[in-house]
């Protein structure tokens, strides 16, 4: 079955700390890896996205890894703000056959920045 | 004002009440698409559409119903509202799907909270 799990669940750290989260998944044949950060009452905003021969990517303090051999993703935030905190959602696109596609959402890692 | 929006934002009703929530964006985006989301779950999709007049079921569709007459809008219907389906809806749209990247990035709506008492 295609599943994407994050861990953790939810994380608390201090403004100016740096954060990892960690999206695994099962999902075959890839197509690409998204991650979405999305605010509180507020729908998810694309940070990043990474394709099958991609290996790190950045966008300002957020930086995304990807395995593809092992199919495990990250994202590392860098001198957090109290801005950062939301939900970030991993999202990977796969081929459900031919030329359809289809997308498998994680639950999500709940991130609150503390001052 | 560009982009996509949803309405209403909150909206409470009663069990068996039919309910319409609306999506209407600006980019002339060829996918629409509807998901829910509770806690406990990923982001669901339960319907989306190609392009106006094609619709397709997502992976939770039961108890909704789509239309799409128009490119820009695709409101999403509940003929009798149950207690389960209590959730967050959300709107989004791309300007593809199946094709590369970025045309396959989906644009969210800012939700709808809808309680069924």
């Amino acid at each position: 079955k295609n599943q994407v799990e994050q861990s953790p669940q939810s994380l608390i750290i201090l403004e100016g700390k740096n954060c990892t989260l960690q999206c695994n998944y099962t999902v075959s044949p890839f197509s690409n890896l998204r991650w979405y950060k999305q605010d509180t009452g507020r729908g998810p905003v694309s940070l990043t996205i990474m394709t099958f021969s991609e290996n790190t990517k950045s966008n300002g303090r957020y930086t995304a890894t990807l395995d593809a051999d092992t199919k495990q993703s990250s994202l590392h935030i860098t001198a957090s703000q109290l801005s950062d905190s939301a939900s970030y959602i991993c999202v990977v696109r796969f081929n459900s056959g031919g030329s359809n596609y289809k997308l498998t959402f994680g639950k999500g890692t709940l991130l609150t920045v503390n001052p | 004002d560009a982009g996509i929006t949803q309405s209403p934002r909150y909206k409470i009703t009663e069990t068996g009440r039919q309910v319409t929530l609306m999506c209407h964006q600006t980019w002339s985006h060829s996918y629409m698409f509807w998901y829910r989301q509770d806690l406990g779950h990923g982001l669901r999709l339960i319907y989306y559409s190609a392009a106006a007049d094609i619709t397709d079921k997502g992976e939770v569709p039961d108890g909704y119903v789509v239309s799409r007459s128009k490119t820009e809008n695709f409101p999403l219907t509940l003929e009798s509202a149950t207690r389960s389906q209590t959730s967050v809806y959300f709107c989004a749209s791309s300007e593809g799907f199946a094709g590369p990247f970025p045309y396959n990035e989906q644009f969210f709506g800012p939700g709808t909270r809808l309680t069924v008492l």
